[in-house]
């Protein structure tokens, strides 16, 4: 079965920061795409980033970026220079045929 | 009007009403989605449309019926809820179901008394 996993419910970071939250995730497929999406209070969810599996870079959107290691099946987001606009919930989703989101991890940025 | 749109934005009903959530999509894509999102609940996908024909439905109850008349909308029709069935409910658009990222309109916020 395909699974995401996210193990930090709540994280907290000061503003300018940097912080790291982490998504493992389970397939016996060889091919698919990964995704971070961000929940603010508002509701709307945003992509944040997406990364091709077969592709070994790194992706990077601004002062985000993830560190993808295929082999461990690990897909973690960090965000560097924290900003208050920043606080959401966190959701790692990972996507064959169908859009499979972890429970997500609440990050609160904090002057 | 750009994006994933959805209306309305709140709603309230009774366990006896009927009423519609609606979902239009401006990007162009081929599939669209309804989700229901609970508190602390993960996402829970419930139907899944490709070029307008359903290709998922993930053993939802029958109050809940969704409808795509043409690749741009997307409605989802409700009828003898239960209190249960209050949650945010997103409706989301992709390019095609497989790999693709999925972009998700602000949800209806339902409320059933």
């Amino acid at each position: 079965a395909q699974t995401v996993t996210q193990s930090q419910p709540e994280m907290s970071v000061q503003e300018a920061e940097t912080v790291t939250l982490s998504c493992t995730y389970d397939t016996s497929e060889n091919n698919y795409y990964l995704f971070w999406y961000k929940q603010p209070p508002s509701r709307q969810m945003i992509l944040v980033i997406r990364q091709e599996a077969y592709k070994q870079q790194n992706a990077t959107e601004n002062r985000f970026s993830v560190n993808f290691q295929k082999a461990a099946k690990s897909f973690s987001l960090k965000i560097s220079d924290s900003q208050l606009g920043d606080t959401a919930m966190y959701f790692c989703a990972y996507n064959t045929d169908k859009l499979i989101f972890g429970t997500g991890t609440r990050l609160q940025v904090f002057p | 009007e750009t994006g994933v749109t959805q209306t309305p934005r709140h709603l309230v009903m009774g366990m006896t009403n009927k009423k519609s959530l609606k979902c239009e999509q401006h990007l162009g894509h081929n599939a669209m989605y309804w989700y229901k999102q609970s508190a602390k609940k993960p996402l829970e996908l419930m139907f899944v449309y490709s070029l307008e024909e359903r290709v998922e439905n993930n053993s939802v109850p029958s109050r809940f019926s969704p409808e795509c008349p043409n690749s741009s909308h997307l409605f989802l029709h409700l009828h003898t809820l239960q209190p249960e069935d209050s949650a945010l409910y997103l409706c989301a658009s992709s390019q095609d179901r497989r790999y693709y990222e999925q972009y998700f309109g602000p949800g209806t916020r339902l409320t059933v008394t």
